[in-house]
């Protein structure tokens, strides 16, 4: 069983949609979760860091962290096709080493 | 400011030769990586560089050789291709090495080993 787990997609939603991106895990260790967006032939961008349980918004995106369930989630509002990529979710602890595991990713199509 | 630049962006290898990924920041980041991404697999650490003078294995560095030539470049050396290292090679830095120090990628080399 991987560490973190993510569903690959593809998934495809109509413009204005509100997207929901899952990952779950299975080390109750990680404190520290993230989500990078990665465009086609890109290398990946960090979209949004979170720490511990809770919300953080910024702008259209909502990032999520339940760690009772070991599971976080990335909300996109209002989504455009400007938001079409594959969005992996990422996690790490202090005691691990500072090692940051990645999920596989899933892709997001967004059309007109 | 260009962040962080990967050379060549793409590459063709015959099994058994040898090639040498580059790799250089430019925000003065103390800690550099080398990841490999892989359809179903996601990224995988190769090896990394805490910081200047000092490099460690990842998950996967068999097959694999670094250099943290300064605090600037470090490079990715493949001293006998095999057909298993094709792949998207990705670089990265980070101001440290730990959690809250998010990581910068670079836009990667496709290599295909034949």
């Amino acid at each position: 069983q991987k560490e973190v787990e993510q569903d690959p997609g593809p998934l495809s939603v109509p413009e204005g949609a509100i997207v929901s991106l899952n990952c779950t895990y299975s080390n109750s260790a990680f404190q520290y979760f993230m989500w990078y967006r990665q465009y086609s032939r890109k290398g990946p961008e960090l979209l949004m860091y979170t720490y511990s349980s809770g919300n953080k918004e910024d702008g259209r995106f909502t990032a999520q962290v339940d760690k009772s369930s070991k599971y976080i989630s990335l909300f996109i509002r209002d989504s455009q096709p400007s938001d079409s990529a594959t969005y992996l979710c990422a996690m790490i602890y202090t005691g691990g080493g500072n090692k940051l595991t990645f999920g596989t990713g899933t892709q997001l199509k967004v059309e007109l | 400011n260009a962040g962080v630049t990967q050379t060549p962006k793409f590459q063709v290898l015959k099994t058994g030769q040898s090639m040498t990924l580059q790799c250089a920041q430019d925000m003065n980041h103390n800690s550099m990586y080398w990841y490999r991404q892989d359809p179903g697999m996601g990224l995988r650490l190769i090896y990394y560089s805490a910081s200047e003078g000092t490099t460690d294995k990842g998950e996967v560095p068999n097959g694999y050789n670094v250099s943290r030539l300064n605090k600037r470049e470090f490079s990715l050396r493949l001293e006998s291709a095999a057909p298993s290292q094709t792949s998207v090679y990705f670089c990265a830095s980070s101001e440290v090495r730990g959690g809250t120090s998010p990581l910068h990628f670079g836009n990667g080399t496709r290599l295909t080993v034949t």
